[in-house]
């Protein structure tokens, strides 16, 4: 596999649930990123990683939990969301924090009932 | 603080040329991309910016002026596979990329 792979492609939970998206990257790079994208709305940037350590959190709610075991595997976990949740959630990854040219991944749809 | 802004859609047809503007107020400014986000898609890198002037890339380029705070990413001989959303994105110095809403952009035959 090649470039940035994100799992599942699609998540429906509810408010109680908790849940992990995953996301896999064959580039060789060493920072890592979450964003969320929701329609009508500029891509959010939520969590950076840079050599596995998080470098950025955007005052991001603590029901979203970002885990990152090794410069290529990036988790977020999930629990207690809210609707509002609902989004596409993007990893990309580059070379490093500083780098300019992000690679992303196809997203995770997220609905929360 | 940043502020990013671009329209919200476009329409074109087939073979035109079309010119999606971007504006931003942002400190510490270390470059501006253009991305580009089929539906359902990732967002994928376009061109890059960080010196006065047009950057040219085959059917696209992308212009920027950094006294004024503007850049444009003008597309030609558009093609209907050229419809998507067109994001504008600032670097700063130190911090991830900041993104633009994105401009949708429609072709038509």
């Amino acid at each position: 596999e090649t470039g940035v792979t994100q799992t599942p492609r699609h998540l429906v939970m509810g408010m109680t649930n908790k849940k992990s998206l995953k996301c896999e990257q064959h580039l060789g790079h060493n920072a890592m990123y979450w964003y969320k994208q929701s329609a009508k709305k500029p891509l959010e940037l939520m969590f950076v990683y840079n050599f596995k350590e998080q470098t950025e959190n955007n005052s991001v709610p603590s029901r979203f939990s970002p885990e990152c075991p090794n410069s290529s595997h990036l988790f977020l976990h999930l629990h207690t969301l809210q609707p509002e949740d609902s989004a596409l959630y993007l990893c990309a990854s580059s070379q490093e924090s500083g780098a300019n040219v992000l690679t992303f991944g196809a997203g995770s749809r997220l609905t929360v009932l | 603080g940043q502020n990013i802004d671009q329209p919200t859609e476009m329409t074109a047809t087939e073979g035109a040329i079309v010119q999606i503007n971007c504006t931003y107020q942002t400190s510490g400014f270390n470059g501006l991309f253009w991305y580009q986000q089929h539906a359902g898609e990732a967002p994928t890198f376009l061109s890059y910016n960080v010196l006065d002037g047009l950057e040219e890339k085959g059917r696209f380029s992308s212009f920027l002026s950094r006294s004024k705070g503007y850049s444009y990413l003008l597309l030609k001989e558009l093609q209907m596979k050229d419809s998507a959303s067109y994001l504008c994105a600032v670097k700063q110095a130190g911090t991830a990329l900041i993104f633009g809403k994105g401009t949708t952009l429609s072709v038509s035959s």
